[in-house]
């Protein structure tokens, strides 16, 4: 099964709003990731946990907060967005290995009014 | 740093046909891993054949076929027996060994023609 959940698959916020993004997988992966894809665009890294760590941070602004409260759980929260960040966020997952292959989710499209 | 280039935005292909994508990478790094992932309009990356550098062997999955010349950092795709599922954009994608970093493409827009 390589299968990594996301919810919601949409999601639509004011510029004020709290809201949270919900990654899951099952697969027995230690390692996970949030990357931001914009249209017609490969997806950029945000984050890397590593055994519930953060292990890497790509200059993400503040107002994105990720979190790893399980091996198998991700969330990213979201707080004062602006409209340009709307985007698919994607998350990932993998085996800590390096060389093991990342496994994507469905994606949640995020539109900031 | 490592940079990956995907010279065809765009790509057609009859049904049925055979179609090649292209991908040539940057590295001064002996140790690495290439990627070919699918993004059919429904989002979702999907792995569809990796390549480790190491190995001189070209991998292979089912329909899907790579062309890995490693002097020339080149890691080609070729899809045989097109089909209409197969529409999707194809992203080229490269790991560092010991990094958590995977490096894309830009990206090519493949067309399936009926």
């Amino acid at each position: 099964d390589t299968e990594v959940t996301q919810t919601p698959k949409h999601l639509v916020m004011g510029m004020t709003n709290k809201k949270s993004l919900k990654c899951e997988q099952h697969m027995g992966h230690r390692a996970m990731y949030w990357y931001k894809q914009k249209a017609k665009k490969p997806p950029e890294l945000m984050f890397v946990y590593s055994y519930e760590k953060l292990s890497i941070n790509e200059s993400v602004p503040s107002r994105f907060s990720p979190e790893c409260p399980n091996s198998s759980l991700l969330n990213l929260h979201l707080h004062a967005l602006q409209p340009e960040d709307s985007a698919l966020y994607l998350c990932a997952s993998s085996q800590v290995r390096l060389q093991d292959t990342q496994y994507f989710g469905p994606g949640t499209r995020l539109t900031v009014l | 740093a490592q940079t990956v280039t995907q010279s065809q935005p765009e790509m057609s292909v009859q049904e049925a046909e055979t179609v090649t994508l292209s991908c040539t990478y940057d590295t001064s790094e002996s140790d690495y891993y290439l990627f070919w992932y699918k993004q059919p309009p429904s989002r979702q990356m999907i792995l569809v054949i990796r390549q480790e550098a190491y190995k001189q062997q070209n991998a292979t999955e089912n329909r899907f076929s790579v062309n890995f010349q490693k002097a020339a950092k080149s890691f080609s795709l070729k899809i045989s027996d097109s089909q209409l599922g197969d529409a999707a954009m194809y992203f080229c994608a490269y790991r560092q060994g010991g990094s958590e970093k995977l490096v894309f493409g830009k990206g090519t827009k493949l067309t399936v023609n009926p």
